[in-house]
């Protein structure tokens, strides 16, 4: 089944820096790669999410790059702000008949120092 | 719209005794899911419902049951809770199964002592 790995595990930038998670899955089916952000003591939220017939989507600050060749997309966060703290989970998913669930990467702790 | 609502907030259980999570969402959404949450872990997928009276297995289904009796609700029993059992479980809903938008609750943190 598919298995998805996510580094770092913890990340801390200031203020106004750019911050990069990137995961990596094992299932070259995988073809719907969404990004979740959870808040402390709240549920995951999706921030963005790409499919693989595209190679890079943009949402303001945030945007997420696929590489189905080498199997590993990142998240890229510009111009961070302490709101951006939170943890972030990658997951991987394919689309077809029956149910094909998501596999989510352990999260990335971000800490955005002012 | 409320979304996704579980309840309870938190728990505090002793070993042996039978619990049920509950798990409501006003979406109309198909598809339903458990999760637990576990540092270093991430989210791992207990069981899942692609429609009202079917549900399925996840990865982690041992000592957990769920229904589905009608859209709107999926409720978690946990028949005699263990403290591997300790956790934050979280309730999510897609409108259907595979690659659409998982919407999560706030989630229920459970400890089992």
């Amino acid at each position: 089944g598919e298995n998805v790995e996510q580094h770092p595990s913890t990340l801390s930038v200031q203020e106004g820096d750019s911050a990069v998670i990137k995961c990596t899955y094992s299932d070259s089916a995988s073809n719907y790669f969404p990004w979740y952000k959870q808040e402390l003591g709240k549920g995951p939220q999706l921030i963005i999410d790409i499919r693989s017939n595209v190679g890079e989507k943009k949402d303001q600050r945030i945007a997420v790059t696929l590489n189905k060749t080498a199997k590993h997309f990142s998240l890229h966060i510009t111009e961070t702000q302490p709101e951006d703290s939170a943890v972030y989970f990658c997951a991987a998913s394919k689309e077809g008949t029956g149910f094909q669930k998501l596999v989510f990467g352990t999260g990335t702790r971000l800490l955005v120092s002012p | 719209i409320a979304g996704i609502t579980q309840a309870p907030t938190s728990q505090i259980l002793a070993a042996g005794r039978r619990m049920t999570l509950r798990c409501t969402q006003d979406m109309r959404h198909n598809a339903m899911y458990w999760y637990r949450q576990d540092l270093g872990l991430g989210l791992r997928l207990i069981h899942y419902s692609n429609t009202a009276g079917t549900t399925g297995k996840g990865e982690v289904p041992d000592g957990y049951s769920v229904s589905r009796a009608n859209t709107d609700d999926f409720p978690l029993t946990l028949a005699s809770a263990v403290p591997s059992q300790t956790s934050v479980y979280f309730c999510a809903s897609s409108r259907q199964g595979n690659t659409d938008t998982q919407y999560f609750g706030p989630g229920t943190r459970l400890t089992v002592l």
